[in-house]
């Protein structure tokens, strides 16, 4: 079946410093491959994307970049700010799914301090 | 803005009630997808409707039913509602069915008393 194992949190990391948040997923077709953010009383907003292998998303200095051999899609930023303290979901879209189903990660939860 | 309406943004209910939540996608959007949010289980989808069918059920209860009606907006109700309802409902949307980005509104939070 299809699921996404994500990186327990929470992440606290001092303003300028370097993220990662490790995603890897299990998937029976082709998946399509997501980052989302959930910045404090909102909703999910999408922050990047990759559609199949070796693709990289990118968006906001955030990249990811799909490796089919490693089966893993991990979240980097090379110098995070205050304002990107927030929960991060890695989720995938499996496109041999006719239902379309989003499998979601449990969220990890981002805090950089000044 | 994604585009996405949910209202109400807050509900507030007794045991044993019946709510009702309700979402508009985007403009030209097909699918509406449901989720639940909970600080214990985390984000859990619920149901996935396209173009007014019923195409994919998570962990939905059986208390739980939604619909989407020929305008696309959805529907999402719940019944014999307990405590452990409590969480925030999202709604979102996506133009097709397989491998787009989903848009997510801003959600409903609802409290059981």
């Amino acid at each position: 079946g299809n699921s996404v194992t994500q990186m327990e949190g929470p992440v606290t990391l001092s303003e300028e410093a370097f993220l990662t948040i490790n995603c890897t997923y299990t998937a029976t077709g082709y998946p399509s491959l997501f980052w989302y953010v959930q910045y404090p009383g909102e909703g999910l907003q999408l922050l990047l994307k990759a559609t199949k292998a070796d693709d990289k998303g990118s968006n906001k200095g955030f990249e990811a970049t799909y490796r089919k051999e490693t089966t893993s899609f991990h979240l980097e930023k090379g110098s995070v700010q205050v304002s990107d303290s927030a929960v991060y979901f890695c989720a995938l879209s499996d496109r041999a799914n006719t239902g379309n189903q989003f499998y979601f990660g449990t969220g990890t939860s981002l805090t950089v301090i000044p | 803005d994604s585009g996405v309406t949910q209202t109400p943004k807050h509900l507030i209910t007794a045991t044993g009630q019946r709510v009702t939540l309700r979402c508009s996608p985007r403009s030209g959007d097909l699918s509406v997808y449901w989720y639940q949010q909970s600080l214990d289980q985390g984000l859990q989808f619920l149901i996935h409707y396209y173009n007014g069918e019923e195409r994919a059920k998570g962990n939905i209860l059986e208390r739980f039913s939604a619909q989407q009606f020929p305008d696309l907006h959805s529907e999402l109700n719940l019944s014999s509602l307990e405590l452990g309802d409590s969480a925030l409902y999202f709604c979102a949307s996506s133009t097709g069915l397989a491998g787009n980005e989903q848009f997510f509104g801003p959600g409903t939070r609802l409290t059981v008393l």
